[in-house]
């Protein structure tokens, strides 16, 4: 089975830029998806296909994939960004999550 | 406004069964393949079950496979996932999603509110 690996948390300051990884083997010849989700509420998609964001998502938000690893980019993160984040990717009609990492905002 | 709301969900013993149900609105239901995902209590997201428009192609995940089966009506905007032979590690809050197809890959656009399946003695 394919598997994608995340740091299980990191932390930031506010008004500065979050990078979180994803990685998996040959991750870059994939789209990869990424999903917020805060407490007690659905994950919410923020970027899909590597680098496009749905509409009424922040700009601050970015993506990138390449090689084994993709990331999801905050910048000049703010407080409301705190929150579970994970990627996703799709492989040979099953969908694959990473096991997600908690962005604390500090 | 898309919307998918699931049902069904409960305290069910281990081995015993129990069928999810998820009700679609604003968009055209037929048009898109339907998910199932789930999330452990405190743990991360698992895809469970995918289903194509047509209910073509279905395809499960190796945890599931041979106990659930996902099934859709498009005459009622509707999906389902039949449980069997429920294990306690199936406890989760079970995400009816829909899912928007594009370039080789599949991404989660719509997710529902979830609802609870716990397997417990």
């Amino acid at each position: 089975s394919y598997d994608l690996t995340q740091p299980p948390s990191m932390s930031v300051s506010p008004g500065q830029t979050a990078s979180i990884t994803c990685s998996g083997d040959m991750l870059g010849d994939k789209y990869v998806s990424w999903y917020q989700q805060k407490p007690g509420q659905s994950p919410l998609v923020v970027i899909y296909q590597d680098n496009r964001r749905p509409s009424g998502i922040p700009e601050r938000f970015s993506g990138s994939n390449s090689g084994n690893t993709a990331t999801l980019t905050i910048s000049g993160t703010q407080p409301m960004d705190e929150a579970d984040y994970y990627c996703q990717a799709w492989d040979r009609r099953t969908a694959v999550f990473g096991g997600g990492t908690k962005l604390t905002v500090l | 406004e898309v919307k998918v709301v699931e049902s069904g969900g409960g305290l069910v013993r281990p081995g015993r069964s129990l069928r999810l149900s998820c009700a679609a609105s604003g968009f055209t239901f037929d048009d898109y393949a339907m998910h199932w995902v789930r999330q452990a209590p405190g743990k991360g997201l698992e895809w469970v079950s995918g289903i194509s428009w047509n209910s073509g192609d279905i395809a499960y995940a190796d945890s599931v496979e041979g106990r659930f089966t996902i099934s859709r009506d498009n005459a009622r905007n509707s999906l389902s996932l039949q449980m069997d032979s429920l294990r306690v590690e199936d406890t989760a809050l079970y995400y009816c999603a829909k899912g928007y197809a594009a370039a080789g890959t599949v991404y989660f656009d719509s997710w529902g509110q979830g609802t609870l399946v716990t397997v417990s003695s």
